[in-house]
């Protein structure tokens, strides 16, 4: 199984900052890789696929880079409702894996 | 819009069988574009995938190795849903378990069922 390995665990930064997570796979994924946001309650909702996709309705503040093992995911100026958890997951080869998730919180 | 419903019992007893359906409006199962997965979320195992059933002239599953030998994953498009039975769960097969389409990304997610394994 692809390992996919997220950092850091946990953030915490000020409303207009610029943010960054990282997921490295223990493999090339190329650009299979997805990134979800999940809030409290809630189901993972999917951010960016293919690596820098960005999906139909997800803010222009959301931003994904890379290829091969490592990706990132960069929230250009935070706002309060960005508050969640964020997951990668790969989709190069079964089974699906997904990052452990970044706790990130609004100061 | 592509939404999914998820239904079934949140309380199953060791050893029993868990089984869940997630209905789909707005696509269809039988779609050749997509695949449809069940996933769960527990505090100790984070996002797990278990499972997925697709279309592509002929039926296929693929399922996770963890689970392969008590899963099923079943299409139903006479009701365009489709289901999962886990056999002969224990306590660690408690968990929130998620359906959700896979089409370039997992999107949509059902809205999440906590199963909990308890006598």
């Amino acid at each position: 199984d692809i390992q996919m390995t997220q950092s850091p665990s946990s953030l915490s930064a000020s409303v207009g900052d610029r943010v960054t997570i990282t997921c490295r796979a223990s493999q090339s994924i190329s650009s299979y890789l997805s990134w979800y946001q999940q809030k409290p309650g809630e189901a993972p909702n999917l951010l960016i696929y293919g690596a820098s996709t960005l999906q139909s309705g997800v803010p222009s503040r959301f931003s994904g880079s890379g290829s091969g093992a490592d990706v990132t995911l960069t929230i250009s100026s935070l706002q309060p409702e960005d508050s969640a958890t964020y997951y990668c997951q790969q989709s190069y080869s079964l089974p699906y894996t997904f990052g452990q998730g970044t706790k990130l919180e609004i100061k | 819009q592509v939404q999914l419903q998820q239904s079934g019992p949140g309380l199953v007893k060791p050893s029993q069988t868990l089984s869940l359906t997630c209905a789909i409006s707005g696509d269809s199962v039988s779609s050749t574009g997509a695949a449809w997965n069940w996933i769960r979320q527990s505090p100790s195992r984070g996002l797990e995938w278990l499972g997925r059933t697709y279309y592509r002239s002929r039926w296929y599953n693929d399922y996770a190795v963890s689970v392969k030998s008590r899963i099923i994953i079943n299409p139903d498009t006479s009701k365009n849903q489709f289901s999962l039975q886990l056999n002969s769960v224990t306590p660690e097969d408690t968990a929130v378990y998620y359906c959700a389409r896979d089409f370039g990304g997992l999107k949509p997610w059902g809205q999440g069922t906590l199963v909990t394994v308890s006598s």
